[in-house]
């Protein structure tokens, strides 16, 4: 079945960075894209980011652009979210979420991790 | 950039009620609307996909509708499960969610 394990909970300092995990298992991994959305606490879903793990394409959403990198490791099924020069307003809930895609522009995101709480405090 | 706006942003319901939320983008998206559904403390799930399309596994009482800028997501008859958070979510230029809309115990 296909899971996506995402890495423990952080705790930043404002301006440091902090690198999430996402390991997949269960599908092929080079032929689902991977998302990023996050969720500050009580706030509703943002989309920052997709990786194509066939031909390391990226897209990222004008908000995030030059502060978030979307990496993976097709060795080990692993998509990862990197966000630098963080403040309070980063403190958020990070998912990766598989995309599937139905036609050109009917796709969708079935499957989620769990999440991963990042805090930025000082 | 496409908005994607949600109402209500909360109602209160009953098990059993008949619930229906809409939302309304902000340019012609086709059917290009998906629906998905949060309970407390767990990831989004899908529900709908392309306006009206069940996604496998998610139960009949739940129906999608719309094309264009407007849609709806309907509940035929809300399960204690049901309570949580429903956002849409337009694919036609890049994404965003609607700010979601909070399905509460009456």
């Amino acid at each position: 079945q296909v899971r996506l394990v995402q890495s423990g909970a952080e705790v930043k300092k404002p301006g440091a960075s902090v690198k999430v995990s996402c390991k997949a298992s269960g599908y092929i991994f080079s032929a689902h894209f991977m998302y990023w959305v996050r969720q500050a606490p009580g706030q509703g879903l943002e989309w920052m980011g997709w990786i194509n793990p066939d031909n390391n394409g990226s897209n990222y959403a004008q908000k995030f652009k030059g502060r978030v990198t979307l990496t993976m490791d097709t060795s080990s099924n692993t998509a990862f979210m990197e966000l630098s020069r963080l403040t309070s307003g980063d403190t958020a809930v990070y998912y990766c979420a598989r995309q599937s895609v139905v036609d050109m522009a009917t796709f969708l995101l079935d499957f989620w991790g769990l999440g991963t709480l990042v805090t930025v405090s000082s | 950039d496409v908005q994607m706006t949600q109402s209500p942003s909360s109602l209160s319901a009953s098990v059993g009620d008949r619930v229906t939320i809409s939302c309304r983008a902000s340019q012609n998206i086709n059917y290009y609307l998906n629906w998905y559904r949060q309970r407390p403390g767990a990831a989004p799930e899908l529900l709908i996909y392309g306006a009206s399309t069940l996604h496998s596994g998610v139960p009949s009482r739940f129906s999608g509708s719309g094309s264009g800028a407007d849609f709806a997501l309907t509940i035929s008859s809300l399960q204690p499960e049901d309570f949580g958070t429903y956002y849409c979510q337009q694919t036609y230029s890049d994404i965003t969610f609607g700010g979601g809309t909070k399905v509460e115990v009456k």
